[in-house]
């Protein structure tokens, strides 16, 4: 059964710190994808990165770091330097390559961040 | 940018009025998709849509849910008889054609609230 866990309901920090929001997902599939979307207060979801799972490089964009690791079956989020802009609810999603090739995404409960000035 | 389009941005309904809910999905792309988001809760899958058909559906799309593809651009989402508990954001996503590994992008959303 597939299952993503953020265990992390809500994180406050103050601005221009670090902060990891944590992803823990559970699969039997070999091959599946990882995904991070950011929801701020304006309700949309935004797509942040895709990873498969044969891909465990980890990857940075600007601010933004990802850390796969299927030791230990985790793909955190690392924000440098936060700003309040980064203020939102942010949903780590999995999606398993089955045979009927759906794609859907299976979420976890999002973590909020909320970054003060 | 191509962006996938949902109208309304909000609807109110009455307890047991039909909705319907529509998408314009990203112009290139075959595969489509319905979640919702209850107030404060996680995202849930609703229904997956391919080649005119549906490839999956959960448990919460029920018989009161169907969804269709009535011209080419537009996909919708119609709830026979609303309930209260129907009340949530409801997402509309769309893929291109290329395997799982593609990605999905989500409209804004419609957020249908049932009194």
């Amino acid at each position: 059964a597939q299952k993503v866990t953020q265990a992390q309901t809500e994180i406050s920090v103050v601005e221009k710190e670090d902060v990891t929001l944590d992803c823990v997902y559970e699969t039997r599939d070999t091959t599946y994808y990882l995904f991070w979307y950011k929801q701020p207060p304006s309700g949309e979801l935004v797509f942040l990165i895709r990873r498969n799972s044969f891909d465990e490089q980890n990857e940075i964009s600007g601010r933004y770091s990802w850390n796969f690791q299927k030791s230990t079956s985790s793909f955190n989020f690392t924000i440098t330097a936060s700003q309040v802009v980064d203020s939102a609810v942010y949903f780590c999603a999995l999606s398993e390559e089955n045979a009927r090739d759906t794609g859907k995404l299976i979420f976890g409960q999002g973590t909020t961040l909320q970054v003060k000035p | 940018e191509p962006e996938v389009t949902q109208t309304p941005s909000h609807q109110v309904t009455q307890m047991g009025q039909e909705v319907i809910l529509r998408c314009v999905p990203i112009s290139n792309h075959l595969y489509f998709y319905w979640y919702r988001q209850i107030l404060g809760q996680k995202v849930e899958f609703l229904v997956s849509f391919y080649n005119n058909e549906i490839s999956e559906k959960s448990e919460i799309f029920d018989d009161q849910f169907s969804v269709e593809r009535p011209d080419g651009s537009n996909f919708t989402l119609k709830i026979r008889s609303t309930k209260l508990e129907d009340s949530a954001m409801y997402f509309c996503a769309s893929r291109s054609l290329g395997g799982v590994t593609d990605t999905q992008y989500f409209g804004p959303g419609t957020r249908l609230t049932v009194l």
